[in-house]
Parts: C-alpha cells; sequence; structure tokens
C-alpha cells in the first residue's frame, strides 16, 4: 500500500521569500516520487522526481525536493518565490512496474506582493 | 505537438444523459488512465490499461466504461450521467513504471 500526506492545503508566502511545501509518504517499498503542479483550468505539469538516484532533485522553474528516508519525507522547495508560482502543487507516490500513481490532496501556493 | 490531449475540454449535459470523453497519445506509452479531481481538486484514479488490457479498476460505478481501442488511446463512456459525476476528468498516459504524463483535462459538469 502506498499513500501520501502533504500538510497545509494551503500555503501563502510573499514574492521573494522561501517556499516549502511538505510531502510525506508510506510506502511498502522503495517508492518512486513526484511534484506536480496545475494551473488554473490546466493539466497537470511534472515539477521532478526522485526514482531512486540522487536524493536532492532539481525541477524545473527553480524548484528542488530532497528525499529523505529516514523521515519519509520529499519537501519541495523554492529559494525565492515569484508571483507566477502561484497555483496547486501535488505530491505522488508510486512503486512503479504500471502500479498507479497515489497522489497527495494538494497544496494551493500563494505568492504575495 | 500535444502529447495527451483530450477532447472535448468542456462538457455541460443533462442528468441521465450518456456522454464519451475520449483521450489519445503521441507518446507511445504502454500505459494509460483516467484520473477524477473533484472539486476539493483530490485526484483519485479510476482506471488504468496497458497495452489495451485494463489493469486497475478502482470500484468505479459500472455506469462508467473505458474502451482502448489501440493501446494509443484510451476512451470514457458514461451512462446514465447523475449529478456527482461532475468533476474534471484527466487522462494519463505512462511508459509504465515511473510519472504520468496528463492531458489538460475535460470538465464535465451535469445539471
Amino acid at each position: 500500500a502506498q499513500s501520501v500526506t502533504q500538510l497545509g492545503s494551503h500555503v501563502s508566502v510573499s514574492e521573494g521569500a522561501l517556499v516549502l511545501l511538505r510531502c510525506n509518504y508510506s510506502s511498502s517499498v522503495p517508492p518512486y516520487l513526484f511534484w506536480y503542479v496545475q494551473y488554473p483550468n490546466q493539466g497537470l505539469q511534472l515539477l521532478l522526481k526522485y526514482t531512486s538516484a540522487a536524493t536532492l532533485v532539481k525541477g524545473i522553474n527553480g524548484f528542488e525536493a530532497e528525499f529523505k528516508k529516514s523521515e519519509t519525507s520529499f519537501h519541495l522547495t523554492k529559494p525565492s518565490a515569484h508571483m507566477s508560482d502561484a497555483a496547486e502543487y501535488f505530491c505522488a507516490v508510486t512503486t512503479g512496474g504500471g502500479n498507479k500513481l497515489t497522489f497527495g490532496t494538494g497544496t494551493q501556493l500563494k505568492v504575495e506582493l | 505537438d500535444t502529447a495527451v490531449s483530450q477532447t472535448p475540454k468542456y462538457l455541460v449535459t443533462q442528468m441521465g444523459n450518456d456522454k464519451s470523453i475520449k483521450c489519445e497519445q503521441n507518446l507511445g506509452h504502454d500505459t494509460m488512465y483516467w484520473y477524477k479531481q473533484d472539486s476539493k481538486k483530490f485526484l483519485k484514479i479510476m482506471f488504468s490499461y496497458n497495452n489495451k488490457e485494463l489493469i486497475i479498476n478502482e470500484t468505479v460505478p459500472n455506469r462508467f466504461s473505458p474502451k482502448s481501442p489501440d493501446k494509443a488511446h484510451l476512451n470514457l463512456h458514461i451512462n446514465s450521467l447523475e449529478l456527482g459525476d461532475s468533476a474534471v476528468y484527466f487522462c494519463a498516459s505512462s511508459p509504465g513504471d515511473k510519472e504520468a504524463f496528463f492531458g489538460q483535462g475535460t470538465r464535465l459538469t451535469v445539471v
């Protein structure tokens, strides 16, 4: 069984501030982990992925995430928020082998001036 | 070129009607999915097909019937639409063991 918990359904930051979106996972086997972003009325776009290589993963738009097995976490960060980062962010887990992606409940990021 | 395309993008229909949503992917992936996103943005898998064969059916009502004529297409037919079926439906494809690539979604509104 696999699951994902995203702490904080809404996160608000000032433009230029650090972005930290939290994700904790549960998996009985080594997981593959992903962050997706969804802009209003759009589909989901892959930001970055962890597939058992480097634990610090860099993605698009300046985002990165670190896989911490001891904490079962895969938090998403960005050093400096931009207005264009305002969107819904989803963490997802799979165990591979054609298994489904299981999504967290999402975190809406608001960026204020 | 759009990798995963769904049609229509918007669908408004009356209760009791039957409707279909089409999905095509040009990525050469073997696995395709249908996900439902409810009004609270929660994403839940409905079906998964691998090379035209159903491999996941997540306790979806029988009124929902997926069909995969070939591995590049996965259509979703819904009979006797209900108000609770209103949602955004996403098609996705995957090379089979990692990330999924999503279409733009179909916003279904049942009135």
